[in-house]
């Protein structure tokens, strides 16, 4: 367990509102991370952070943005939801394992619904 | 082409069966992680390995770094092996993970 939350955990909202989406850690970890997963595609990465105020974009990234203001906390935004964004958004954090590799832990999971 | 490919994409087996599930990737990798999602949803880390065997309880994860190739085993497979398996290989200039899509394991008892 690395200390990872998200909330909320369901969430259903209507095409065009904003939506964020919370991960906490509490094990102050320099890079966070949120991927989505979908039905035939697999987890794919939308975005990181490396550090506070550090982002960058991943895979698929477009219709997403990021804020890292502290080091425990990675906000996921969707400025204007739509149907295509309806998914499972999984929150990880990297630590350091055995022989110097990072291995990945991901928080519970949010399950957003665009109507 | 995916970069990270996973065989079976479904598997039932009956319990006390040896299982196998099998991770083909095409891109250079520093490790290779196998996690593990139950019916819940929740990811669980189950190994990362860059060269040989891991070994934890009844499951075994190999590497071939020359092939490409690792193989997961469960040894006497249990239903509450039930799950899906995922294989992801660490490539991406960013540090993530680059996932395969999955192995859903059924286990009858």
């Amino acid at each position: 367990d690395a200390g990872i939350t998200q909330s909320p955990r369901h969430k259903v909202t209507e095409t065009g509102t904003p939506v964020t989406l919370r991960c906490h850690q509490t094990e102050n970890h320099r890079y966070m991370y949120w991927y989505r997963q979908d039905p035939g595609h697999g987890l794919r990465l939308i975005h990181y952070s490396y550090g506070v105020k550090d982002t960058d974009k991943g895979e698929v990234s477009d219709g997403y943005s990021v804020s890292r203001s502290k080091t425990e906390d990675f906000l996921l935004t969707l400025e204007s939801a739509t149907s295509s964004q309806t998914s499972v958004y999984f929150c990880a954090i990297s630590r350091s394992g055995t022989g110097g590799f990072n291995e990945q832990f991901f928080g519970p999971g949010t399950r957003l619904t665009v109507l | 082409k995916n970069e990270v490919e996973q065989s079976p994409q479904n598997l039932t087996a009956q319990e006390g069966e040896f299982i196998t599930i099998n991770c083909s990737y095409s891109v250079g990798i520093s490790a290779l992680h196998w996690l593990q999602q139950h019916p819940g949803g929740g990811i669980v880390s189950l190994f990362m390995l860059s060269s040989g065997k891991k070994k934890h309880g009844r499951l075994i994860a190999t590497i071939n770094i020359q092939e490409k190739h690792s193989s997961l085993h469960i040894t006497a497979s249990h239903p509450r092996d039930s799950a899906v398996y995922i294989c992801a290989v660490k490539g991406g200039s960013q540090g993530n993970l680059i996932f395969g899509k999955g192995t859903k394991l059924s286990v009858k008892p």
